[in-house]
């Protein structure tokens, strides 16, 4: 149960666009169309804005996207906004367990 | 309107127990699997334990294998984790979280979290 490969931090300015890599393996993140992904902000519980490697829940702005090739996911943010600085967090399911990434710091300069 | 509700946290001795409860409502939590993930002070997010919509399933993370029973009450839409020979890397956030539904599997529905510290 190995924790997926994200960058510790990125940054961008407003109205740019910034991609969080998660890097697993042919066992989770390779094998499944199964990555979320999660927003959390300071003190607050985090938000599911991706699952299933590219779908957005219902009332997530669509300036979040998901991709995914091979054994790397990946969370695009267009058009940043003040208000998405935060920590992103990747996760994949597995056949018997679910595991997250370390968590990305997105600083909006 | 979704709500989670996680109690049962607070200070416990290393080796001893804890018993966490949530509470869910606003959707149908008997076709939910749910689960249980943590989050140490300062740190990402961990994996714990999830279980099926019927309760017939479990999954642990290897940390608390063996140490934690996570089960669940339809009739009551109530989670619980049973935490037993807690030990100092326990101590965390542990949110409540709906789980599969339909096929799909992921943590849509969270909870604000309940806090256990696990120290003398």
């Amino acid at each position: 149960q190995s924790a997926l490969t994200q960058p510790a931090s990125v940054s961008g300015s407003p109205g740019q666009s910034i991609t969080i890599s998660c890097t697993g393996t042919s066992s989770d993140v390779g094998g499944y169309n199964y990555v979320s992904w999660y927003q959390q902000h300071p003190g607050k519980a985090p938000k599911l804005i991706i699952y299933d490697v590219t779908n957005r829940p219902s009332g997530v702005s669509n300036r979040f996207s998901g991709s995914k090739s091979g054994d790397t996911a990946s969370l695009t943010i267009s058009g940043l906004q003040a208000e998405d600085e935060a920590d992103y967090y990747c996760s994949s399911y597995t056949s018997d367990n679910v595991v997250f990434g370390r968590g990305t710091k997105l600083t909006v300069l | 309107e979704v709500q989670v509700l996680e109690s049962g946290g607070g200070l416990v001795q290393p080796g001893g127990s804890l018993r966490l409860s949530c509470a869910a409502s606003g959707f149908t939590f008997s076709i939910y699997g749910m689960g249980w993930v943590r989050q140490a002070p300062g740190k990402g997010l961990e994996w714990v334990s999830t279980i099926t919509s019927s309760g017939d399933g479990r999954a642990y993370a290897d940390s608390v294998k063996g140490r934690f029973t996570i089960s669940r009450d339809n009739s009551r839409d109530t989670l619980y984790l049973q935490m037993n020979s807690l030990r100092a890397e326990d101590t965390a956030i542990y949110y409540c979280v709906s789980w599969c539904s339909g096929g799909a599997c992921y943590f849509q529905h969270w909870g604000q979290g309940t806090l256990v510290t696990v120290s003398s």
